[in-house]
């Protein structure tokens, strides 16, 4: 069963503070990716890496930082984080190649920044 | 204009009820067409997946791509209450992009 592991369900961050946020992945997948999901905005890719040390900014790359320095395990980095920033993250992943438009996704963390 | 406009609902409609969702958009690049549902507190999972035009079924579900009208459709048939959960439809405008487009999804609930 292929699965898509986050660090935590539920966060609670204080302004101004540094967050790491884990995903894991047993696929031996190609592609990573980093989404924050919003009422109203669907989702949004932050960052996706195609390959380890690899990364390509996504649609909202502002305020994130990611890093992969092993296959499985594709880390979101809220350098500073903000009220603005308070949202369900949401890890994928998927083969590359002809199989790449099915992405497997984690439970997501939810994320407050008070 | 977002690339992808779908309705976000509620929709709510009866067990048995035949239920449309449906998305459009406007970038004509876009030739790969995914479905995605997902329940309450959980990540979504690939439902359906089309190319190009034309339908396809998968048991209850039918996907439907209108490329000339750029509208893409999925149909649930006898819907049960266990088909409650968020909709949301996806896009790719080649093979091997790994970046997909999402709608907003459209919340379904099936009333027993």
């Amino acid at each position: 069963d292929v699965k898509v592991t986050q660090s935590s369900r539920y966060l609670v961050k204080r302004t101004g503070e540094k967050v790491f946020l884990e995903c894991v992945q047993d696929m031996d997948h190609e592609n990573m990716f980093w989404y924050r999901q919003d009422p109203g905005l669907g989702l949004r890719l932050i960052y996706f890496s195609y390959d380890v040390k690899m990364k390509e900014k996504g649609d909202i790359p502002e305020g994130y930082s990611v890093s992969r320095e092993k296959k499985e395990r594709f880390s979101l980095i809220l350098e500073s984080a903000s009220t603005n920033q308070t949202s369900m993250y949401l890890c994928a992943s998927s083969l590359a190649g002809m199989s790449s438009y099915e992405q497997y996704f984690g439970p997501g963390t939810r994320l407050t920044v008070t | 204009q977002k690339e992808v406009e779908q309705d976000p609902g509620p929709l709510s409609v009866p067990e048995g009820a035949i239920v449309s969702l449906n998305c459009t958009y406007s970038n004509s690049a876009f030739q790969y067409f995914m479905w995605y549902r997902q329940y309450s507190r959980k990540g979504p999972e690939l439902l359906m997946y089309t190319y190009s035009s034309g339908n396809k079924e998968d048991g209850r579900f039918t996907a439907q791509v209108d490329k000339s009208s750029k509208y893409i459709s999925l149909f649930i048939r006898d819907s049960q209450p266990s088909d409650s959960a968020t909709y949301l439809c996806a896009m790719s405008s080649y093979f091997g992009n790994e970046k997909l487009t999402f709608g907003t999804g459209t919340r379904l609930t099936i009333i027993p």
